[in-house]
Protein backbone atom coordinates (compact mmCIF):
# COMPACT_ATOMS: atom_id res chain seq x y z
CA UNK A 1 0.00 0.00 0.00
CA UNK A 2 1.17 3.17 -0.69
CA UNK A 3 1.89 5.87 1.75
CA UNK A 4 -0.33 8.35 -0.31
CA UNK A 5 -2.75 7.57 -2.72
CA UNK A 6 -4.94 9.07 -5.01
CA UNK A 7 -6.89 8.51 -8.20
CA UNK A 8 -4.62 8.79 -11.06
CA UNK A 9 -7.62 10.10 -12.88
CA UNK A 10 -7.65 11.41 -15.23
CA UNK A 11 -10.67 13.91 -14.22
CA UNK A 12 -13.01 15.74 -16.35
CA UNK A 13 -15.11 18.03 -15.55
CA UNK A 14 -17.24 21.27 -17.66
CA UNK A 15 -16.39 24.83 -17.11
CA UNK A 16 -17.99 26.13 -14.14
CA UNK A 17 -18.54 22.83 -12.38
CA UNK A 18 -16.99 21.85 -9.19
CA UNK A 19 -13.67 19.29 -9.18
CA UNK A 20 -12.98 17.34 -6.25
CA UNK A 21 -10.01 15.43 -5.63
CA UNK A 22 -9.42 13.18 -2.93
CA UNK A 23 -6.23 11.97 -1.57
CA UNK A 24 -6.29 8.99 1.10
CA UNK A 25 -3.05 8.55 3.51
CA UNK A 26 -2.01 5.76 5.18
CA UNK A 27 0.99 7.17 8.05
CA UNK A 28 -1.88 7.96 11.22
CA UNK A 29 1.00 10.09 12.38
CA UNK A 30 0.62 12.75 9.43
CA UNK A 31 -0.45 16.33 10.72
CA UNK A 32 0.41 18.67 7.91
CA UNK A 33 -1.38 18.31 4.56
CA UNK A 34 -0.67 19.74 1.51
CA UNK A 35 -1.58 20.07 -2.57
CA UNK A 36 0.43 21.12 -4.86
CA UNK A 37 -0.64 21.98 -8.39
CA UNK A 38 2.20 21.03 -11.95
CA UNK A 39 1.26 22.38 -15.16
CA UNK A 40 2.55 19.68 -17.50
CA UNK A 41 6.26 20.48 -17.75
CA UNK A 42 6.58 22.60 -14.68
CA UNK A 43 7.36 23.05 -11.19
CA UNK A 44 4.71 22.23 -8.58
CA UNK A 45 3.47 25.26 -6.89
CA UNK A 46 1.77 24.89 -3.37
CA UNK A 47 -1.84 25.70 -3.39
CA UNK A 48 -2.79 25.62 0.01
CA UNK A 49 -2.01 23.62 3.45
CA UNK A 50 -4.44 21.66 6.38
CA UNK A 51 -3.73 20.65 9.38
CA UNK A 52 -6.68 20.62 11.69
CA UNK A 53 -9.79 18.64 11.06
CA UNK A 54 -12.94 20.23 8.68
CA UNK A 55 -12.99 22.66 6.04
CA UNK A 56 -10.22 25.32 5.02
CA UNK A 57 -11.00 27.69 2.16
CA UNK A 58 -8.88 30.10 -0.26
CA UNK A 59 -10.82 31.79 -3.16
CA UNK A 60 -11.87 29.16 -5.24
CA UNK A 61 -10.45 26.38 -3.26
CA UNK A 62 -11.01 24.44 0.02
CA UNK A 63 -9.34 21.85 1.65
CA UNK A 64 -11.01 19.39 3.55
CA UNK A 65 -9.63 17.00 6.33
CA UNK A 66 -10.55 14.32 8.31
CA UNK A 67 -7.63 13.16 10.03
CA UNK A 68 -10.22 9.91 11.60
CA UNK A 69 -10.31 8.60 8.34
CA UNK A 70 -7.31 9.39 7.06
CA UNK A 71 -8.40 11.45 4.04
CA UNK A 72 -7.89 14.94 2.75
CA UNK A 73 -9.63 16.62 -0.27
CA UNK A 74 -9.53 19.73 -2.65
CA UNK A 75 -12.88 21.06 -4.45
CA UNK A 76 -12.24 23.69 -6.98
CA UNK A 77 -15.20 25.57 -7.35
CA UNK A 78 -16.25 27.45 -10.48
CA UNK A 79 -13.66 25.64 -12.48
CA UNK A 80 -11.57 27.22 -15.00
CA UNK A 81 -9.33 25.79 -18.11
CA UNK A 82 -6.44 27.09 -16.26
CA UNK A 83 -6.86 24.82 -13.46
CA UNK A 84 -6.43 22.20 -16.00
CA UNK A 85 -3.38 20.65 -14.90
CA UNK A 86 -2.19 17.54 -12.35
CA UNK A 87 -2.91 17.88 -8.32
CA UNK A 88 -0.15 16.28 -5.92
CA UNK A 89 -1.40 15.61 -2.31
CA UNK A 90 1.52 15.63 -0.06
CA UNK A 91 1.48 14.62 3.78
CA UNK A 92 4.45 15.02 7.16
CA UNK A 93 4.22 14.41 10.20
CA UNK A 94 5.03 18.02 11.24
CA UNK A 95 7.79 19.59 12.64
CA UNK A 96 10.71 17.62 12.96
CA UNK A 97 9.55 15.19 10.44
CA UNK A 98 11.83 16.77 7.85
CA UNK A 99 10.14 15.37 4.49
CA UNK A 100 6.87 15.07 3.11
CA UNK A 101 5.26 12.12 1.01
CA UNK A 102 3.51 12.76 -2.08
CA UNK A 103 0.98 11.02 -4.21
CA UNK A 104 1.08 10.10 -8.06
CA UNK A 105 -1.36 12.96 -8.43
CA UNK A 106 -4.48 13.36 -10.10
CA UNK A 107 -5.05 14.89 -13.55
CA UNK A 108 -7.66 17.33 -13.95
CA UNK A 109 -8.75 18.56 -17.45
CA UNK A 110 -11.52 21.25 -17.42
CA UNK A 111 -13.29 21.22 -20.68
CA UNK A 112 -14.60 24.65 -22.22
CA UNK B 1 15.32 36.21 -10.04
CA UNK B 2 13.94 32.28 -9.72
CA UNK B 3 14.80 31.61 -5.83
CA UNK B 4 15.35 28.12 -6.62
CA UNK B 5 17.41 28.13 -9.85
CA UNK B 6 18.44 24.37 -11.20
CA UNK B 7 21.32 23.89 -13.80
CA UNK B 8 21.19 22.63 -16.58
CA UNK B 9 18.06 22.59 -17.40
CA UNK B 10 18.05 20.01 -20.07
CA UNK B 11 20.91 17.15 -20.15
CA UNK B 12 21.93 14.44 -22.78
CA UNK B 13 24.30 11.70 -21.92
CA UNK B 14 25.67 8.50 -22.62
CA UNK B 15 25.42 5.26 -20.60
CA UNK B 16 27.87 5.12 -17.59
CA UNK B 17 29.17 9.11 -17.76
CA UNK B 18 29.24 10.74 -14.53
CA UNK B 19 26.63 14.09 -14.03
CA UNK B 20 26.36 16.53 -11.59
CA UNK B 21 22.61 18.50 -11.10
CA UNK B 22 22.84 21.38 -9.62
CA UNK B 23 20.80 23.90 -7.47
CA UNK B 24 20.92 27.16 -6.15
CA UNK B 25 18.59 29.62 -3.99
CA UNK B 26 18.50 32.59 -2.34
CA UNK B 27 15.27 31.89 -0.05
CA UNK B 28 17.70 31.12 2.74
CA UNK B 29 16.38 27.88 3.34
CA UNK B 30 18.05 25.24 6.11
CA UNK B 31 16.29 22.61 4.14
CA UNK B 32 17.09 21.46 0.57
CA UNK B 33 15.70 17.86 -1.49
CA UNK B 34 16.36 16.28 -4.40
CA UNK B 35 13.24 14.47 -6.44
CA UNK B 36 12.78 12.60 -9.53
CA UNK B 37 9.56 12.70 -11.08
CA UNK B 38 8.77 10.04 -14.04
CA UNK B 39 5.95 10.37 -16.29
CA UNK B 40 2.28 9.62 -14.71
CA UNK B 41 4.21 9.30 -11.53
CA UNK B 42 4.48 12.13 -8.12
CA UNK B 43 7.48 12.91 -6.86
CA UNK B 44 10.58 10.16 -5.45
CA UNK B 45 12.72 11.84 -2.88
CA UNK B 46 16.33 10.80 -3.59
CA UNK B 47 17.86 12.96 -1.05
CA UNK B 48 17.63 15.89 1.27
CA UNK B 49 19.27 17.67 3.70
CA UNK B 50 18.59 19.35 6.88
CA UNK B 51 21.54 21.72 7.14
CA UNK B 52 25.28 22.19 5.74
CA UNK B 53 26.25 19.24 7.56
CA UNK B 54 23.30 17.06 7.50
CA UNK B 55 22.48 14.95 4.55
CA UNK B 56 19.77 11.91 4.50
CA UNK B 57 18.60 9.13 1.93
CA UNK B 58 14.96 9.36 0.81
CA UNK B 59 13.35 6.59 -0.80
CA UNK B 60 15.46 5.73 -3.81
CA UNK B 61 19.04 6.86 -3.13
CA UNK B 62 20.70 4.17 -5.32
CA UNK B 63 22.69 5.32 -7.57
CA UNK B 64 22.91 8.71 -6.61
CA UNK B 65 25.16 11.13 -4.34
CA UNK B 66 24.79 14.52 -2.94
CA UNK B 67 26.98 17.61 -1.65
CA UNK B 68 26.10 20.59 0.00
CA UNK B 69 28.39 22.77 -0.45
CA UNK B 70 26.62 25.76 1.15
CA UNK B 71 23.16 26.96 2.92
CA UNK B 72 22.36 27.68 -0.32
CA UNK B 73 24.06 25.23 -3.01
CA UNK B 74 22.73 21.44 -3.28
CA UNK B 75 23.81 19.07 -5.88
CA UNK B 76 23.19 16.00 -6.79
CA UNK B 77 25.44 13.58 -8.94
CA UNK B 78 24.94 10.05 -10.37
CA UNK B 79 28.39 8.33 -10.61
CA UNK B 80 27.19 5.75 -13.52
CA UNK B 81 24.33 7.02 -15.28
CA UNK B 82 22.13 4.38 -16.85
CA UNK B 83 19.00 4.91 -18.75
CA UNK B 84 16.34 4.55 -16.25
CA UNK B 85 17.30 7.51 -14.29
CA UNK B 86 15.94 9.39 -17.26
CA UNK B 87 13.47 11.65 -15.66
CA UNK B 88 12.69 15.27 -14.41
CA UNK B 89 14.56 15.76 -11.34
CA UNK B 90 13.73 18.40 -9.18
CA UNK B 91 15.28 20.67 -6.29
CA UNK B 92 13.21 22.21 -3.82
CA UNK B 93 13.56 24.03 -0.12
CA UNK B 94 11.64 24.33 2.78
CA UNK B 95 12.19 26.57 5.37
CA UNK B 96 12.10 25.62 9.55
CA UNK B 97 11.95 29.08 10.48
CA UNK B 98 8.50 29.96 12.61
CA UNK B 99 7.77 26.09 13.49
CA UNK B 100 4.06 26.17 12.14
CA UNK B 101 2.02 23.92 10.63
CA UNK B 102 3.16 24.90 7.47
CA UNK B 103 6.85 24.32 7.83
CA UNK B 104 7.90 21.97 4.79
CA UNK B 105 6.41 23.91 2.34
CA UNK B 106 8.01 23.07 -0.62
CA UNK B 107 9.64 25.87 -3.06
CA UNK B 108 10.59 23.73 -6.27
CA UNK B 109 13.11 25.05 -8.71
CA UNK B 110 12.70 24.92 -12.66
CA UNK B 111 13.15 21.13 -13.11
CA UNK B 112 16.28 19.31 -15.35
CA UNK B 113 15.33 16.41 -18.18
CA UNK B 114 17.85 14.17 -18.01
CA UNK B 115 18.12 11.61 -20.39
CA UNK B 116 20.36 8.72 -20.55
CA UNK B 117 21.23 6.92 -23.98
Amino acid sequence: QKEVEQNSGPLSVPEGAIASLNCTYSDRGSQSFFWYRQYSGKSPELIMFIYSNGDKEDGRFTAQLNKASQYVSLLIRDSQPSDSATYLCAVNRGLNAGKSTFGDGTTLTVKP
Amino acid sequence: DADVTQTPRNRITKTGKRIMLECSQTKGHDRMYWYRQDPGLGLRLIYYSFDVKDINKGEISDGYSVSRQAQAKFSLSLESAIPNQTALYFCATSDLAGGGPSTDTQYFGPGTRLTVL
